[in-house]
């Protein structure tokens, strides 16, 4: 079982639409988690970050945890072409010497004009 | 201007020769990162780096080599023990809690000639 899991897409979604990203992780211990996105070509830009079981609310983000079910997801509301991108998951994972940040391989959303 | 920078933008090595790629932060931050990406693939850790003359191997180390002889810069070496080495190379930064976000610098695309 990988550690971080995430449908590959690609998710198309029409503008205005809410897109829906999910992503699952298989060591409990894990405590942060990070949702980046990544246009092609280009680094991954952090989008947004969440701690506690529960919504998070950052604009037209909303991330949400669920630790006993060991799944994170992003909700994209009102959905813009320029939000068409790949979508990467990352789990935080504490180790004897710091932290390590596993991604997973990421979602590709297409937002249709 | 704060943030980190990586140079090359692209590289190109040649059989048997070792490369090196450059990271630097102005951002005071603690911990630096090395990720390599592959096509369709989520980022994978290749050696970190919590505080200065200090590093640790990542879940990909063999065929790199890296130094922190100064908290602002964290070189990759490429050396020609590794047969596969194109990829995006990515380095990223944060402070050095467990809970804090990565931040990328825009990446290094390595090519063989």
């Amino acid at each position: 079982q990988k550690e971080v899991e995430q449908n590959s897409g690609p998710l198309s979604v029409p503008e205005g639409a809410i897109a829906s990203l999910n992503c699952t992780y298989s060591d409990r211990g894990s405590q942060s988690f990070f949702w980046y996105r990544q246009y092609s070509g280009k680094s991954p830009e952090l989008i947004m970050f969440i701690y506690s079981n529960g919504d998070k609310e950052d604009g037209r983000f909303t991330a949400q945890l669920n630790k006993a079910s060991q799944y994170v997801s992003l909700l994209i509301r009102d959905s813009q072409p320029s939000d068409s991108a790949t979508y990467l998951c990352a789990v935080n994972i504490p180790m004897e010497y710091g932290n390590k940040l596993v991604f997973g391989a990421g979602t590709i959303l297409r937002v249709k004009s | 201007d704060g943030g980190i920078t990586q140079s090359p933008k692209y590289l190109f090595r040649k059989e048997g020769q070792n490369v090196t790629l450059s990271c630097e932060q102005n951002l005071n931050h603690d911990a630096m990162y090395w990720y390599r990406q592959d096509p369709g693939q989520g980022l994978r850790l290749i050696y970190y780096s919590q505080i200065v003359n200090d590093f640790q191997k990542g879940d990909i180390a063999e065929g790199y080599s890296v130094s922190r002889e100064k908290k602002e810069s964290f070189p990759l070496t490429v050396t020609s023990a590794q047969k596969n080495p194109t990829a995006f190379y990515l380095c990223a930064t944060n402070l050095r809690t467990l809970d804090q976000p990565q931040h990328f610098g825009d990446g290094t695309r390595l090519s063989i000639l």
